[in-house]
């Protein structure tokens, strides 16, 4: 089984409508992170969590809520869809106890959602 | 602002060369830089960590310098394959919550 997983996988919606992304982990890791890709752009921080009651806005926070239901589990809520929400999201992962460094932040990734919005 | 450039949205190299990527950054003092693989319609892939205070890192054929004077990472895939065609991310980071992606470059491996 994945250790990162995402659900849906891909989901078309309509203009303000309210649509949740899941995520889940099995890494046993601390800190989660929502980013958003788009063609011939990085990925984008939506917001990131370091425990469960440790949540912060990233650099495109508006027009979107996450809550982190468990350590394994943090969603990504957009209370009402637009058009220029369509994207691919990645949820991640990081181990603030890892071998890499507390610092260093190796993120892991989920296989992402296709979002459309009409 | 900060920012965070890759050289060349695309890169075609022949196999059996050595595939070399930039990654350049402005207005910010990173602690460390990342390198990941992402593949078409999947997450992208950790490959290596390299802190402003090593100059180079090495894993396998692949390379990665950091030039804190340039401001610039070098990623080098050595004795390239076909399998190594991929987008390849750089993402700086000067603490664990604030790390910047570069929007990438996609490596292609010609037979």
């Amino acid at each position: 089984d994945a250790d990162v997983t995402q659900t849906p996988r891909n989901r078309i919606t309509k203009t303000g409508k309210r649509i949740m992304l899941e995520c889940s982990q099995t890494k046993g890791h601390d800190r989660m992170y929502w980013y958003r890709q788009d063609p011939g752009l990085g990925l984008q921080l939506i917001y990131y969590s370091f425990d469960v009651k440790d949540i912060n806005k990233g650099e495109i926070s508006d027009g979107y809520s996450v809550s982190r239901q468990a350590q394994a589990k943090f969603s990504l809520s957009l209370e009402s869809a637009i058009p220029n929400q369509t994207a691919l999201y990645f949820c991640a992962t990081s181990d603030s106890k890892g071998t890499s460094g507390s610092s260093y932040n190796e993120q892991f990734f989920g296989p992402g959602t296709r979002l459309t919005v009409l | 602002s900060q920012k965070i450039e890759q050289n060349s949205e695309a890169l075609n190299i022949q196999e059996g060369k050595t595939a070399t990527l930039t990654c350049n950054y402005t207005n910010y003092s990173p602690a460390y830089l990342q390198w990941y693989r992402q593949d078409p319609g999947r997450g992208p892939v950790f490959l290596l960590l390299i802190r402003e205070n090593e100059k180079e890192k090495r894993k396998e054929r692949l390379k990665v310098t950091f030039d804190t004077t340039l401001k610039q990472s070098l990623f080098h895939i050595t004795a390239s394959q076909p399998a190594d065609s991929a987008t390849y991310l750089c993402a700086w980071g000067s603490s664990a919550s604030k790390i910047i992606f570069g929007s990438g470059t996609r490596l292609s491996i010609r037979p």
